[in-house]
């Protein structure tokens, strides 16, 4: 089956420690994101990748760091630096085209709290 | 102003009702247009898009699109308990990043 497979669904921090996101995808897509949410808030994006080594900063990307050494493979630390990480973060993939036709397909989301 | 505004609801509607869903946007440039499902502590799914105006039809779900009045429609028919959910909107441009903006999304619950 084809999809965005993110782990863990729960995550737990401590003060002072990063967390790593983990999300692989096999659609073949080839961008990904980051997204974080919290309760009435919408979506807001913390990073993007639009190819393999490359990615950018979105709307709050402070606090974390990403990667994409691999086309499948996009995860997402959460440094000491983010003082308030509690939220659901969701990974999106989607296909680029050229006519601005994106649209995203998301995994199931890992809940992050701080202990 | 937001780009796009979604009223947070909660929507609450009898099982059976025709449930309309709506967004509002002011980007010109939007061409490309989103629904996503959403239930409680999972991710969005997707329902259905639309490209420029216009409808589009998905068994009980019917998408609208009127860019003249910059507002997007989610129709649903004979709606169900099962449909409780959150509904997001989302749209993208043909220039740029590409990467779409959503609205805050609207909380529905259908009651038996």
């Amino acid at each position: 089956d084809g999809g965005i497979t993110q782990s863990p669904k729960y995550l737990f921090r401590k003060e002072g420690q990063n967390v790593t996101l983990s999300c692989e995808q096999n659609l073949n897509h080839d961008a990904m994101y980051w997204y974080r949410q919290d309760p009435g808030q919408g979506l807001r994006l913390i990073y993007y990748s639009q190819i393999v080594n490359d990615f950018q900063k979105g709307d709050i990307a402070e606090g974390y760091s990403v990667s994409r050494e691999k086309k499948e493979s996009f995860p997402l630390t959460v440094t000491s630096a983010q003082k308030n990480p509690t939220a659901f973060y969701l990974c999106a993939s989607s296909i680029r085209t050229g006519s601005g036709k994106n649209i995203q397909y998301f995994g199931a989301g890992t809940r992050l709290s701080v202990l | 102003q937001k780009e796009v505004e979604q009223d947070p609801g909660p929507l609450s509607v009898p099982e059976g009702a025709i449930v309309s869903l709506n967004c509002t946007y002011s980007n010109s440039a939007f061409q490309y247009f989103m629904w996503y499902r959403q239930y409680s502590r999972k991710g969005p799914e997707l329902l259905m898009y639309t490209y420029s105006s216009g409808n589009k039809e998905d068994g009980r779900f019917t998408a609208q699109v009127d860019k003249s009045s910059k507002y997007i429609s989610l129709f649903i028919r004979d709606s169900q308990p099962s449909d409780s959910a959150t509904y997001l909107c989302a749209m993208s441009a043909s220039g740029g990043s590409y990467i779409p903006t959503f609205g805050r999304g609207t909380s529905l619950i259908v009651h038996p």
